[in-house]
Order: C-alpha cells, then structure tokens, then sequence
C-alpha cells in the first residue's frame, strides 16, 4: 500500500539558512498535516491543509509557511533557521480521522 | 482544552512479560477519538488503533489489546508476551470534534518501552 513520502530523510542547515520540506500524502486522502518533534518529546501539531486550504494552524513560527498545491502535495518552508529548529518533521495525511505518518525529515541547523 | 497523560515515562520489562501502557485523556467533546503510535528507534510514526468515543468495545490484534473506558477516560494498551521487536515509545494521542472541525492529534508525553531478552 502506498505510503506518506517526505523528502529530503535528512537535512543539515546553518543558522539563518532557508528550507523546504515536501510531503506527497497517500492518495485520495483529503488532509495532510504537519508536526514537529524534538528531542525526547511528543509531536507538536503546526498547520493542516484540507482540500489544498489551510484548515488549522498550531504553534507554527512565523518564520515558518507552508502550503498544500493542486497535486495535493505540500511544502513546509522553513526561514531564519535558528539551533532550536533542529527536530524531526512529520506530515501525516488522513482520512476520516486516521492520520498515517511519513517517515520525517530530521533536520539538523548547525 | 484536550489533554492526553500517559503517567508511565519509562517501563522496562523481561521478553515474554506482559505489560500495559496506561492513557488517560481529558475533552469536553462528546465525540472524539482516540490512538495509540508507536515510535520505534528507526524514528517513524506507526498507526496501531483509533478507537471512536461511541464505540467502547475493547479491541484485540494479535499479541496487542486495548481497553477503553470513558468512566474513567481511559485508554489502556496491553502487549502481551512481549519481545524486544516491541521496544519502542509509545504514543497515546486524541482528535476532538470542537466547531471548526480541527483533526489535530494532541499527543501523550509518550512511554518509552523496552524489552530485554
């Protein structure tokens, strides 16, 4: 069965840089999620896309802005890259209720 | 507000013991739901169970059971005879039905299991 695709698996910026993370979701699911998670904690919810529009948002940066494209893949892009940014990435897509988790895209900022 | 505590930070346990994961949440939603991933070392999310808040039934796959009680707004995962392909942590999380219609998981702490041989 098709799967949540994330790329790039790894990433290793400096400070201040820019990046992008992409996610392909499973098709026909209708929603896909973004969360991040540090080390040692639990997934923190940043925004969700339902139907290609912004649906939620949680404690998403400002520096951060993601959007989902007519493909319904989406984007999370990542601005003045600070130390603390460093974490692994997930985008989950769903469908009624059941989100299925890619495998992240750890990112490191150095 | 939703919250989702799972009380257990660390359990260690002997192969073949059972052993249960306790979850307990808090919603003022009458209908939501409720999962449980588990987080192997590899690092990757997996789906094991969603259970709906009108469907108390408990829910057995394989050597994996799961007891749901909303008296007690718990949400309970066992393993049985566990094995050192179990060690793992475990994430217990819930979506609510607010208006608005957010899906957001709201994640437990997480128990980090580990099984030795």
């Amino acid at each position: 069965a098709a799967g949540v695709i994330q790329s790039p698996r790894h990433l290793i910026k400096e400070k201040r840089e820019t990046a992008t993370l992409k996610c392909y979701p499973i098709p026909r699911h209708d929603t896909v999620y973004w969360y991040q998670q540090g080390p040692g904690q639990d997934p923190q919810f940043l925004i969700s896309f339902y139907e290609k529009m912004q649906s939620d948002k949680g404690s998403i940066p400002d520096r951060f802005s993601a959007q989902q494209f007519s493909d319904y893949h989406s984007e999370l892009n990542m601005s003045s890259l600070e130390l603390g940014d460093s974490a692994l990435y997930f985008c989950a897509s769903s469908y009624f209720y059941e989100q299925y988790f890619g495998p992240g895209t750890r990112l490191t900022v150095t | 507000a939703q919250k989702v505590t799972q009380a257990q930070t660390e359990i260690s346990v002997v192969e073949k013991e059972d052993v249960t994961l306790d979850c307990v949440y808090e919603t003022r939603d009458t209908t939501y739901y409720l999962f449980w991933y588990k987080q192997p070392p590899s690092g990757e999310l997996v789906f094991l169970i969603r259970r709906n808040s009108f469907d108390e039934q408990n829910e057995i796959s394989g050597r994996y059971s799961w007891n749901f009680q909303k008296s007690t707004s718990s949400f309970n995962f066992t393993i049985t005879a566990s094995q050192v392909v179990d060690s793992a942590v475990y994430f217990c999380a819930l979506i609510g039905t607010p208006q608005g219609g957010s899906e957001k998981l709201v994640f437990g702490k997480g128990t980090k299991l580990t099984v030795n041989p």
